[in-house]
This record gives C-alpha cells, sequence and structure tokens, in this order.
C-alpha cells in the first residue's frame, strides 16, 4: 500500500487560507468516506484534526475544514495563526481492511 | 485519559521485542486500537490494528508475518508483539483509539531502536 501524496510544505501569512491536499486512489480515499486529518507538532503525538473527511472532534477550532473529490482529499485552515504551524498527515481507510497515512505536508506560518 | 506505551528499547537486528500500551481514563474495550510508527524525522506508517474483541485484526505488507497485535480488555492494554527485526523497523511507536475512521487518543510514543 503505497503512502497518499500530499505536497511537502505549504506556507502563509496570518489571517490567510492555505489547503492541503491528500491524493490516494479508488482502493483508499475513492471507496469510502474514511479520510483522517491529524497535525503533529515537533516531539509531540499527532492530534485528530478532522475525521470522515470534514468532522471536527470537539476543540478543534472551526477554522479547520475538510473537502472531498474523487480520490483526493483537501484540508483547508482558514484564518491561518501562529499556533497553526505544524506538520498535517492525512489518512485513508483501503479495501484491504488497513489504513495508509500521508507523506506529510509541513506548514509554515511566515 | 492516556495512553501509556512501554517496552521500547535497543535490540539488536534480528531480535525481538514486545511492546504494550496501557489505557486509563478512557473506554478502551469498545474501540478498535491501532498501532503507528514515525522513523526519526520521516513521517507516521500505520502497521496495524486489532478489533475490540480481539478476534480481528490486520497489519501492514511491511509487517506482515512479523508483527503481531493482542490485546486484554481485562487489563485494559494492547501489545505489539515484533520479530525479525531489522534497522528498518526503528522508529517511534505509538498506539491509539480508534473512532470513526480515525484515532482519537494517541500514547506518547516508545522508542524502539535496531542495531545491526
Amino acid at each position: 500500500q503505497s503512502a497518499l501524496s500530499q505536497p511537502p510544505s505549504v506556507s502563509g501569512s496570518p489571517g490567510q487560507t492555505v489547503t492541503i491536499s491528500c491524493t490516494g486512489t479508488s482502493s483508499d480515499i475513492g471507496s469510502y468516506n474514511s479520510v483522517s486529518w491529524y497535525q503533529q507538532s515537533p516531539g509531540t503525538a499527532p492530534k485528530l484534526m478532522l475525521h470522515e473527511f470534514s468532522i471536527r472532534p470537539s476543540g478543534v477550532p472551526d477554522r479547520f475544514s475538510g473537502s472531498k473529490s474523487g480520490n483526493t482529499a483537501s484540508l483547508t485552515i482558514s484564518g491561518l495563526q501562529a499556533e497553526d504551524e505544524a506538520d498535517y498527515y492525512c489518512s485513508s481507510h483501503t479495501t484491504t481492511s488497513t489504513y495508509v497515512f500521508g507523506t506529510g505536508t509541513k506548514v509554515t506560518v511566515l | 485519559v492516556q495512553l501509556v506505551e512501554s517496552g521500547g528499547g535497543l535490540v539488536q537486528s534480528g531480535g525481538s521485542l514486545r511492546l504494550s500500551c496501557a489505557a486509563s481514563g478512557l473506554t478502551f474495550s469498545g474501540y478498535w486500537m491501532h498501532w503507528v510508527r514515525q522513523a526519526p524525522g520521516k513521517g507516521l506508517v500505520w502497521i496495524s490494528q486489532i478489533s475490540p474483541n480481539g478476534d480481528r485484526s490486520t497489519y501492514a505488507d511491511s509487517v506482515r508475518g512479523r508483527i503481531t497485535v493482542s490485546r486484554d480488555n481485562a487489563k485494559n492494554t494492547v501489545y505489539l508483539q515484533m520479530n525479525s527485526l531489522s534497522a528498518e523497523d526503528s522508529a517511534v511507536y505509538y498506539c491509539a483509539r480508534g473512532y470513526q475512521w480515525g484515532c482519537d487518543y494517541w500514547g506518547q510514543g516508545t522508542l524502539v531502536t535496531v542495531s545491526s
């Protein structure tokens, strides 16, 4: 199972909007509404930001949103804040009953 | 509310290691549990999951046949038995609770270093 493809990095100024793409195949993203997004700061465990493409767990700011089109999922951060600087990973369930993570994207707040 | 991994350390190539993940303050027995690893400076890699009652488990291709996941709901603990370890298995290993196709609670991770 190959990793889902994400851009290595994205950046934006405070208040701007950034979008991270996550491209898979018909065997993962394209088959299920099961994409999750995680935020990971250096030296810490990942934190669930979205599940089932666009559902925010309690406590996650509403500036984080998600969508899907075909085999690609996207995470959008609106009104970027300094605290959003971190690595972001997508994840999807697959048709072989496993999971696969994306390659990761570093978000830099300029 | 926490998951605490233990059992990591330094092991020689070809050796074995058993990791544990103990849950406290959260519901454990009704949830799938996952293991995810992260090599230093690298991305997250999903490696295994186990069903709530332990009767089903799945593995990533990279570890299938060398790694076995199990759980003891009476002890609120999930285990990862790793055999035939190589340098490529060196990583921080996280356990996490499955939730709605994602993982909502994560441990702090335990470091496994395989020396050649």
